[in-house]
């Protein structure tokens, strides 16, 4: 199957700095990622969908200036976490379908952020 | 996107099927189904999807009911590394996203 590559695996940072999350489609082109957060025993939430080459469609709820989200090619998709504090402290994951090839949906290993 | 009822954890022994139901009664006839899964700290793995027909692949089958409002996900024997967290998901064939529901937590046991 598709592989997705998400980087770093895990991180730990102090409150108030910013963390970046790349997620790359390793063999295929995605031109739509998707980003989602679970915080622990809960279910996965969508936070945005990441378009290349445009600006990103966030959830409701959701801050846009928090949650920085770049696509700028069609391999791949940024998520930076601005200003984190303890309360961003999840499990962030991104996935992203095969360009042309919609009914599958691949998701990265997923990146564990610890704000202290 | 319809959504979907799963119960909230099921057990199941090594080597026996392990058979994980979901009801999805509102489900349009343009959504399929699909299902993934979620080991520990794991982002989710895609299983299978279908849209009327029972599907099968090497990790398991996919029975629907004939009108689409209920399927059964089939893992044929399973094993320790079966246990995870099971969604059910009903999505149109052209939508982008996924909305997980809450799942079904199997545990395989020896």
């Amino acid at each position: 199957g598709a592989v997705v590559s998400q980087h770093p695996s895990w991180v730990i940072c102090k409150s108030g700095t910013s963390v970046k999350i790349e997620c790359r489609s390793l063999d295929f082109q995605a031109t739509t990622m998707f980003w989602y957060r679970q915080f622990p025993k809960q279910s996965l939430m969508l936070m945005a969908t990441s378009n290349e080459g445009s600006k990103a469609t966030y959830e409701q709820g959701v801050e846009k200036d928090k949650f920085l989200i770049n696509h700028a090619s069609l391999t791949l998709s940024t998520l930076t976490v601005t200003s984190a504090h303890p309360e961003d402290s999840s499990f962030y994951i991104c996935s992203a379908s095969p360009t042309g090839w919609k009914e599958k949906l691949f998701f990265g290993s997923g990146t564990q952020l610890s704000v202290l | 996107d319809a959504k979907t009822t799963q119960p909230t954890s099921m057990d199941c022994a090594e080597g026996r099927a392990a058979n994980l139901p979901c009801n999805h009664s509102t489900i349009s006839g343009n959504e399929y189904v699909y299902w993934y899964r979620q080991i520990h700290s794991q982002g989710p793995q895609y299983i299978i999807h279908g849209l009327k027909n029972n599907e099968t692949n090497e990790m398991a089958s996919l029975i629907i009911t004939e009108d689409r409002k209920s399927s059964t996900l089939i893992l044929p024997h399973a094993t320790l590394r079966d246990t995870a967290v099971y969604y059910c998901i009903v999505r149109t064939g052209t939508a982008s996203k996924l909305t997980f529901g809450t799942g079904t937590r199997l545990q395989v046991t020896l």
